[in-house]
């Protein structure tokens, strides 16, 4: 069963606008990961928020991490053309202390017009 | 993608026949995983290792088999390719828990007919 569930499934702006993804995850996790895939390619590791940490972030990316409601999201500031890709987060379990294997999301579609 | 290539690329086998998939590293990452993507599904674990003949089974494991002889070859084989294992395939390696996330390969998109 999937750990993370990506909301929402797809999403289209315009160019210039903000992009927030969500995503929600059912039990205790070591770290969450955001990862972007464009079509055809493999997925690219984005970012990676630990479960001790609130907020992260990477040039326009901004990631939140609220383990209380065991949920992230995932914030694209000021979008380009070139962000139109598919969006997965990933939990890593916690197995003591120690990172388990990524379970990913469905993932959601963005779409950014010109 | 910078250290990791999977091959081949494409491939189209007939139902029963065995297939075999190659993922190979020039990074020396312990951790090697197998994904199949599928629509509707995301990416679920086949199979991982975490060293050279350390392997275990991931959430979809039936009807795969995997081997790690050597740190930067990572091997996943369908025994006897039927259609639902139709998919695109990817490999993926980590260095653990302080190296971050993982690093994709460019996948295999898989037809069995």
């Amino acid at each position: 069963s999937q750990q993370g569930e990506e909301d929402p499934q797809a999403l289209s702006i315009q160019e210039g606008e903000n992009a927030t993804m969500n995503c929600s995850y059912k039990t205790s996790i070591n770290n969450l990961q955001w990862y972007r895939q464009n079509s055809g390619r493999g997925l690219v590791h984005l970012i990676l928020i630990r479960s001790n940490e609130r907020e992260k972030h990477s040039g326009r990316l901004r990631v939140t991490l609220d383990t209380s409601k065991k949920s992230s999201s995932l914030l694209i500031t000021a979008s380009r053309a070139a962000d139109t890709a598919s969006y997965f987060c990933a939990t890593a379990l916690n197995y003591g202390g120690s990172q388990g294997n990524l379970i990913f999301g469905k993932g959601t579609k963005l779409s950014v017009k010109p | 993608d910078a250290g990791i290539t999977q091959s081949p690329r494409h491939k189209v086998t007939e139902t029963g026949t065995p297939v075999t998939l190659r993922c190979h590293q020039t990074e020396n990452h312990r951790y090697m995983y197998w994904y199949r993507q599928d629509p509707g599904h995301g990416l679920r674990l086949i199979h991982y290792s975490y060293g050279v003949k350390d392997t275990d089974k991931g959430e979809v494991s039936d009807g795969y088999s995997v081997s790690r002889s050597k740190t930067e070859d990572f091997l996943l084989t369908l025994e006897s390719a039927t259609s639902s294992q139709t998919s695109v395939y990817f490999c993926a390696i980590s260095g653990g828990d302080r190296a971050g996330g993982y690093t994709f390969g460019s996948g295999t998109r898989l037809t069995v007919v």
